[in-house]
């Protein structure tokens, strides 16, 4: 079974320029995640989505900062402009919804590590 | 009060030694505690996971213990090998609204030597 996939893997940009990061979740996974993981600290939520819809953004930094969830399956992250500070990893990850009992478990892709010069 | 504190942030133990990692949470609410595991270059991977209705679960050589009343857990690694040299994660997260929200702590670097 595939896992997340996330694309690119790496990407450099210049400050103030933007940027665009794509997800594509488990299949049959209602439930897609993405996360900030700064060096050496935890992942931090950004947005979470239940099929189409965001259901918590609160963490995420709307003034230039966006995801799209289109059809309730892939997902876009896009950040303009970029900052130095946005240098990181960011993590998407998919799960079943809350309603699949008890399968909560959330599956990570690779990341897709920023560095903003 | 969303708070996870892991520690040790760092661990240097030796083949086929234990490796103890604890964290401790503030938040009764919280109702699932994983335990992730990353290698660079990749993203988390779940080891093991409990509820808060068990006080200890086995897999394998990983080991969570689990004290409520003092709202700490805690990660075991029996028999510690190179290849568990990885970054551990505990985590925390609650039902209802919150559902999906894991709150990460900051992290161990544990280091095997053979």
């Amino acid at each position: 079974e595939a896992g997340v996939v996330q694309s690119p893997r790496y990407k450099i940009i210049e400050k103030k320029q933007p940027v665009a990061f794509w997800c594509n979740p488990i299949s049959g996974h209602n439930t897609l995640y993405w996360y900030l993981q700064n060096l050496g600290q935890g992942p931090e939520l950004l947005i979470r989505y239940e099929n189409e819809e965001a259901v918590d953004d609160s963490q995420l930094p709307k003034d230039r900062f966006s995801a799209e969830r289109l059809k309730g399956v892939d997902s876009t992250l896009k950040i303009q402009p970029a900052e130095l500070g946005d240098s990181a990893v960011y993590l998407c990850a998919s799960s079943f919804g809350p309603l699949a009992g008890g399968k909560e478990t959330q599956y990570f892709g690779p990341g897709t590590r920023l560095l903003v010069l | 009060q969303q708070q996870v504190k892991q520690s040790p942030q760092s661990l240097i133990v030796q083949k086929g030694g234990i490796s103890i990692i604890n964290c401790a949470y503030e938040n009764t609410a919280f109702d699932y505690f994983p335990w992730y595991q990353q290698f660079p270059g990749k993203g988390p991977a779940l080891l093991i996971a409990i509820r808060p209705d068990v006080s200890e679960k086995k897999e394998g050589r990983f080991t969570i213990s689990f004290n409520k009343s003092a709202k700490q857990f805690s990660l075991h690694i029996m028999d510690s090998q190179p290849g568990d040299s990885a970054t551990y994660f505990c985590a925390a997260t609650a039902g209802g609204t919150s559902y999906g929200k894991l709150t990460f702590g900051q992290g161990t670097i544990l280091t095997v030597h053979p």
